[in-house]
């Protein structure tokens, strides 16, 4: 069965304060992986996709990275504005995208 | 650019009633999917539907059901309403997934139903 699993649950940060969350998957046949920010009774919003083992894209202070088991979302000196949750996603078998908990940071000035 | 769009936005039900919910998807996109939020839970896959026709199924459960019609909005019919259906119900739309890759889901706002 399809599953993502993300780390930490929660993290804080300060200002400044660079750090990285983590998303393990476990799917037949990886077809993307996507991160997501949604915020408090928001929709998602979509940041990146990977596709393939080695891949890496940045947007602003966010840079997501792809292994063959797992994702990592590092954020470089990041700021009160990128509080929010952020969500890991699978495109796996079918038309389905499997969501991870999500990761809710809280970013301190 | 327009989003997708979806109503209503908030919607207060009781116990063993019924609700519909809405969603329109962007212009151009003929996938619509559903996904189910509980509070500080991740998003729940429910359904998908591509050309008016259901692609996939995931935990929806069996008192609800859903349809695409042909100008490609789709509706939520959720009948026999419990109190753990409170939740966010979002919309999402895409074009069709082509070749070996999975497309990008754009989300609309949410439903948020509260069961009573």
């Amino acid at each position: 069965e399809d599953q993502v699993t993300q780390s930490p649950e929660a993290l804080r940060l300060q200002e400044g304060e660079s750090s990285s969350l983590n998303c393990s998957y476990t799917v037949s046949g990886l077809r993307g992986l996507f991160w997501y920010r949604q915020d408090p009774g928001k929709g998602p919003e979509f940041l990146f996709t990977l596709y393939s083992a080695g891949e890496e894209k940045e947007k602003e202070r966010l840079k997501a990275t792809l292994t063959k088991k797992e994702s990592f979302l590092h954020i470089t000196a990041p700021k009160p504005e990128d509080s929010a949750t952020y969500l890991c996603a699978v495109g796996g078998g079918g038309f389905k995208t499997i969501f991870g908990a999500g990761t809710r940071l809280f970013v301190k000035a | 650019a327009a989003g997708v769009i979806q109503s209503p936005r908030h919607l207060i039900k009781e116990k063993r009633e019924t609700a519909t919910l809405k969603c329109y998807p962007i212009p151009r996109h003929d996938t619509v999917y559903w996904y189910q939020q509980g509070p500080g839970q991740d998003p729940q896959f429910l359904i998908s539907f591509y050309e008016k026709m259901q692609s996939d199924k995931g935990s929806i459960p069996d008192r609800f059901s859903a349809q695409q019609f042909s100008d490609y909005h789709s509706e939520l019919n959720m009948s026999s309403l419990e109190l753990g259906d409170s939740a966010l119900y979002f919309c999402a739309s895409s074009k069709a997934p082509q070749g070996t890759g999975a497309n990008v889901l754009t989300f609309g706002a949410g439903s948020r139903l509260t069961v009573l």
